[in-house]
């Protein structure tokens, strides 16, 4: 079973910082199969990233993902207002087929 | 545009059976996505569920431990949840989301949740 950890636990940053966000998985896992998501208060997830780098469909390219084996890594360049929020990094596991959620890393001012 | 809408008691009680609907429209839960559930307790992260595709083949996360049914309802467009068994830890958001396959740079299939309900809140007490 696929662990995933998430650090920091809290970033406190300010508008138009870059934040960096970090996802470790317990045993070297595909890149195709790791995922970010944002949350904020009150809402549900938003598909932010999918196999590692690739952006969802209308995520603005200031986020950006990357990284391989154990360790990943969600930036975003210059962060907007509406960024602060919740940020998960997801597994999809395919033999068995599993989703598995880190625990997430809060973006606050 | 593709909605989803979760729908069911709010208040269940311990060792009840927690029971939830999630109508599907602008799009047929026929069409070949798989439709999954994931909750959320109260100030914590996310728990994945489980899923079920438009045959009906389901998974369910293990941690789970069997209490837990998938089922469609294709002449209303909609599939729901069943966990029976609860317990306050049972209490949470439940969303109901869409999972798309979407083909990654190395050529593989992410599936990504990438249509979610609004979220229905499920309180397990006496």
């Amino acid at each position: 079973e696929i662990v995933l950890t998430q650090s920091p636990g809290t970033l406190s940053l300010s508008p138009g910082e870059r934040a960096t966000l970090s996802c470790r998985a317990s045993q070297s896992v595909s890149s195709s199969y790791l995922g970010w998501y944002q949350q904020k208060p009150g809402q549900a997830p938003r598909l932010l990233i999918y196999g590692a780098s690739s952006r969802a469909t209308g995520i603005p390219d200031r986020f950006s993902g990357s990284g391989s084996g154990t360790d990943f890594t969600l930036t975003i360049r210059r962060l907007e207002p509406e960024d602060f929020a919740m940020y998960y990094c997801q597994h999809y596991g395919i033999s068995p087929r599993i989703f598995t959620f880190g625990p997430g890393t809060k973006v606050d001012v | 545009q593709v909605q989803l809408q979760e729908s069911g008691p709010g208040l269940v009680k311990p060792s009840g059976t927690l029971s939830l609907t999630c109508a599907v429209s602008g799009d047929s839960i026929s069409s070949g996505y798989w439709w999954s559930w994931v909750r959320q307790p109260p100030g914590k992260g996310l728990e994945w569920i489980g899923e079920i595709y438009h045959s009906g083949l389901t998974n369910s996360n293990p941690s789970l431990k069997g209490r837990v049914t998938l089922s469609l309802d294709k002449s209303n467009n909609q599939f729901s949840l069943i966990v029976t068994s609860v317990t306050a830890a049972d209490s949470a958001v439940y969303y109901c989301a869409r999972v798309t396959p979407l083909l990654t740079s190395a050529g593989n299939y992410y599936y990504g949740m990438d249509v979610w309900g609004q979220g229905t809140t499920v309180t397990v007490s006496s």
